[in-house]
């Protein structure tokens, strides 16, 4: 049972365009939502993080909306680079528990 | 600030030995990390909490005599996988907890092989 649902594997912009990526979750007691970066053989990178008492929150490029009602969460990257390429992983946690539950990972691939 | 580094980056054991990763966190002090893994194209699957000076906590399905876990200071956690076989070959991958309840630091991975 896959709590945590990045259905896109892979997404491909334009430098300079807009990059979305989403991720649904499924478990209701989640109020804790990370976007992790992540390249090859590297571990993953925190980039940005919202809580469930939020619906946007906002850090340079990267901006992450919640819509609690859908259990829907999406970040979007502002103008996209190159060097943004990466996979993403959208993570929940909640329920008193620090465990971190995670997606499959969208690879993002932004094209010069 | 809020380095974890893990060593060794890749190894490559036979079937059948043992093999230990060590996870430290650089600059800061970790009461908890995490010990997770993650298989190609899959997600990162958690397969242990590790809490300085007691027992780790394992996910269900995680053999604990199999992978063992050793919090024995602040800055360092050890996973040692016993009896290695071909099916443990995986990327393991640690974190530690920062400040913030559910803030964790991950180290850079081991690639793990077993031939």
């Amino acid at each position: 049972d896959q709590q945590v649902k990045q259905n896109s594997p892979s997404l491909s912009v334009q430098e300079g365009r807009i990059s979305i990526l989403n991720c649904d979750y499924t478990n209701s007691m989640f109020d804790y939502f990370l976007w992790y970066k992540k390249y090859p053989a590297e571990g993953p990178t925190f980039l940005i993080s919202i809580s469930s008492i939020k619906d946007k929150n906002e850090d340079g490029r990267f901006t992450v909306f919640l819509n609690k009602s859908a259990k829907h969460l999406s970040l979007h990257i502002v103008p996209s680079q190159p060097g943004d390429s990466a996979v993403y992983f959208c993570a929940a946690s909640g329920g008193g528990s620090e465990k971190l539950v995670f997606g499959k990972g969208t690879k993002l691939t932004v094209n010069p | 600030g809020a380095v974890v580094s893990q060593h060794p980056s890749w190894v490559i054991c036979k079937s059948g030995t043992s093999v230990k990763i060590e996870c430290r966190s650089l600059d800061f002090q970790a009461t908890t990390m995490f010990w997770y893994r993650q298989f190609p194209k899959q997600s990162l699957m958690l397969m242990a909490t590790s809490n300085e000076g007691s027992k780790a906590t394992y996910e269900q399905g995680v053999e604990k005599d199999k992978f063992l876990i050793n919090h024995a200071s602040l800055t360092l956690s050890t996973l040692t996988v016993t009896s290695a076989h071909p099916e443990d070959s995986s990327f393991y991958i640690c974190s530690a907890r920062g400040q913030l309840f559910y803030e964790q630091y991950f180290g850079p991975g081991t690639r793990l092989t077993v031939t």
